[in-house]
């Protein structure tokens, strides 16, 4: 079975430039998460949908970060402008349901350089 | 509110030895209790978790974790590493109606 999937994996871009990325959670799975990893700060909740509604996008660092769930297969994160402290990776995960204890399962990252 | 605090950033061993993974955890509520694996360049993986019933938790890989409520506890142990045990390991914890929160990590060295 496919996972999470996420593009792109890797992306330098330069100051001021919008950046998208890009996240098709697991088949059936209802809850979908975006974290942030940095060495300074770890692993870091940015937002996350259940059945397709933010629930908590507390964790959003500012408006510059948005993001979006049109439908069940797919969710975007956006950046505009970019600066280069949003260096980092960015994980999407998703669960079967927001049921505390369930399993999250994350894609590969998508590794972002802003010069 | 909930925390996760792992109390070493590093842990270097040599290959065959046993290891501890230490993670401490705080919350007004009951919790359910996870480990995740990350090796380099990839995303993170389930280890093992706690949800209820037995203290002791087995997991993939031959790691095992032990849930201590008394000293709000959950520190990952296995036997005898490899080589291939060298990863970051990443202690979380959540409870009813929050996501997972993750503490900083851990690296695990394994050197022969």
């Amino acid at each position: 079975d496919a996972g999470v999937i996420q593009s792109p994996r890797h992306e330098v871009t330069e100051m001021g430039q919008e950046v998208t990325l890009r996240c098709k959670p697991i088949s059936g799975h209802n809850s979908l998460f975006w974290y942030r990893q940095t060495m300074m700060r770890g692993l870091e909740l940015l937002i996350y949908f259940n059945n397709n509604v933010p629930i908590d996008d507390s964790g959003m660092p500012e408006d510059r970060f948005s993001a979006k769930m049109p439908n069940a297969s797919f969710s975007t994160l956006k950046i505009q402008p970019s600066e280069p402290r949003d260096s980092a990776v960015y994980f999407c995960a998703s669960s079967l349901t927001q049921i505390s204890g369930n399993t999250i399962y994350f894609g590969e990252g998508s590794w972002l350089t802003v010069v | 509110a909930q925390s996760v605090t792992q109390l070493d950033s590093q842990v270097p061993v040599f290959e065959e030895a046993p290891v501890e993974l230490r993670c401490n955890y705080s919350s007004s509520v009951s919790v359910y209790l996870f480990w995740y694996v990350q090796y380099p360049n990839q995303g993170l993986q389930l280890l093992l978790k706690y949800l209820s019933g037995s203290t002791l938790v087995k997991g993939i890989n031959g790691f095992e974790a032990e849930f201590n409520k008394s000293q709000t506890s959950f520190h990952l142990r296995k036997p005898s590493v490899h080589i291939s045990d060298t990863a970051e390991y990443f202690c979380a914890v959540n409870q009813a109606g929050t996501a997972l929160i993750f503490g900083k990590g851990t690296t695990l060295s394994v050197s022969s």
